[in-house]
């Protein structure tokens, strides 16, 4: 799987958007990008994956660049409960389920 | 709540000794992953059951075993258990451990080896 490197920490204002960077140059034409959060050594919550097109669901939107070398989540509106370590994952289609995380991001929301 | 059930929730032994932790799957899943965070290593997978299957290995120590039984629970079992293996123990579950499927993780087990 190609290697992803995120920022080690993030401060964001409570109500604003939380943007949240990942750098994959490695990637090739079949992994996919995947972001999971873990929040104060819970179990890891997945929070959306995409390939090439941008993504969004009810928690968050993910913009992967044209060429695919990075990408962003967003949390639209963060909360305090936003607070948490974000991992920013690229899998191989064929490489099996298994998840390989990083060192992630950690994610302030701050009143 | 992801669905997933983990016991026991802490659990605080000595080195040399052997405990196993038991993992209940969503309902309807076949699946189950077990993955190890500890502060220097972050989270890495162990290995992956698929309807009492073994599907893949990761970084498990041979001291570690794991198995699914025909209820899909699953259990990690520890021996001769050393400082280092003091850890947040997770098991995650999919229904059929195919490429791209969301991993439901439980809310893990913290295991103190004294």
């Amino acid at each position: 799987d190609a290697k992803t490197t995120q920022p080690t920490s993030m401060d964001c204002a409570e109500g604003r958007a939380a943007n949240l960077p990942c750098n994959h140059s490695t990637i090739s034409g079949n992994e996919y990008v995947y972001w999971y959060r873990q929040i104060h050594s819970q179990g890891p919550q997945y929070i959306i994956h995409g390939l090439k097109n941008n993504e969004t669901n009810e928690m968050a939107s993910l913009i992967i660049t044209e060429d695919r070398k990075s990408s962003t989540l967003i949390l639209p509106h963060a909360t305090l409960r936003d607070t948490a370590v974000y991992y920013c994952i690229v899998r191989e289609n064929n490489a099996g389920n298994m998840l390989t995380f990083g060192g992630g991001t950690r994610l302030m929301v701050k009143p | 709540d992801s669905g997933v059930t983990q016991t026991p929730k802490h659990l605080i032994t000595a080195t040399g000794q052997r405990v196993t932790l038991r993992c209940s799957p969503r309902s309807g899943d076949l699946s189950v992953y077990w993955y190890q965070q500890s502060l220097d290593q972050g989270l890495q997978f162990l290995i992956q059951y698929y309807n009492g299957e073994e599907r893949a290995k990761g970084n498990i120590l041979e001291r570690f075993s794991a198995q699914q039984f025909p209820d899909l629970h699953s259990e990690l079992n520890l021996s001769s258990l050393e400082l280092g293996d003091s850890a947040l123990y997770f098991c995650a579950s999919t229904l059929s451990g195919g490429f791209g499927e969301t991993q439901y993780f439980g809310p893990g087990t913290r295991l103190l080896v004294l």
